[in-house]
């Protein structure tokens, strides 16, 4: 079945420590997104790429880096330059045309 | 900056009855997809409805459909026939440039039995 596969689905941090999650997905999509949602604000662009080796900062990219060597994978990397990085967050792809996204089930992160 | 504004953040709907989640947004362009996203427990987001900006037709899906209007940049979701599984946060959404979409601050419906 074609879908956006999210992983780690619960991560733990320290503070310091840059922290990965991974976004696979097999809809052969050409654009990628992260979102971070927080309680009671919806959610916040914070990368996107729409192809292959190129991306775009989002509203709030801050703390945050991404890559795009592969179509099917776009991994964030939280580093501990964001100072409030507990959060859940969701990957999504969409083939860009009707601004449709098709979204992952999230990974949420804590930093302890 | 394109904003998009929820102004209910808790709706309650007894089953089977009808409710209505409201939406406005702020925009420049004259083309652009408008959207009503759920997000169950499961935290999963799902597509309820899309509509495009240029047809003036109100979309539909089931039990879902739209009222938009396009003057006053308003976009809101009707559910009829309200079922315990439409309890959900609510989001609106609003495509912007390069097919990125900006998303408000959710509803998060109650469906009482």
């Amino acid at each position: 079945d074609g879908g956006i596969t999210q992983s780690p689905k619960y991560l733990f941090r320290k503070e310091g420590q840059n922290v990965t999650l991974s976004c696979e997905q097999n809809l052969n999509h050409d654009a990628m997104y992260w979102y971070r949602q927080d309680p009671g604000q919806g959610l916040r662009l914070i990368y996107y790429s729409q192809i292959v080796n190129d991306f775009q900062k989002g509203d709030i990219a801050e703390g945050y880096s991404v890559s795009r060597e592969k179509k099917e994978s776009f991994p964030l990397t939280v580093t501990s330059a964001q100072k409030n990085p507990t959060a859940f967050y969701l990957c999504a792809s969409s083939i860009g045309v009707t601004g449709e996204l098709f979204f992952g089930e999230g990974s949420r992160l804590t930093v302890l | 900056a394109q904003t998009v504004t929820q102004s209910q953040p808790e709706m309650s709907v007894q089953e089977a009855e009808t409710v209505t989640l409201s939406c406005t947004y702020d925009t420049s362009e004259s083309d652009y997809y408008l959207f009503w996203y759920k997000q169950p427990p499961s935290r999963q987001m799902i597509l309820v409805i899309r509509q495009e900006a240029y047809k003036q037709q109100n979309a539909t899906e089931n039990r879902f459909s739209v009222n938009f209007q396009k003057a006053a940049k308003s976009f809101s979701l009707k559910i009829s026939d309200s079922q315990l599984g439409d309890a959900a946060m609510y989001f609106c959404a609003q495509e912007t440039s390069g097919s990125r979409l900006t998303f408000g601050e959710g509803t998060q419906l109650t469906v009482n039995p």
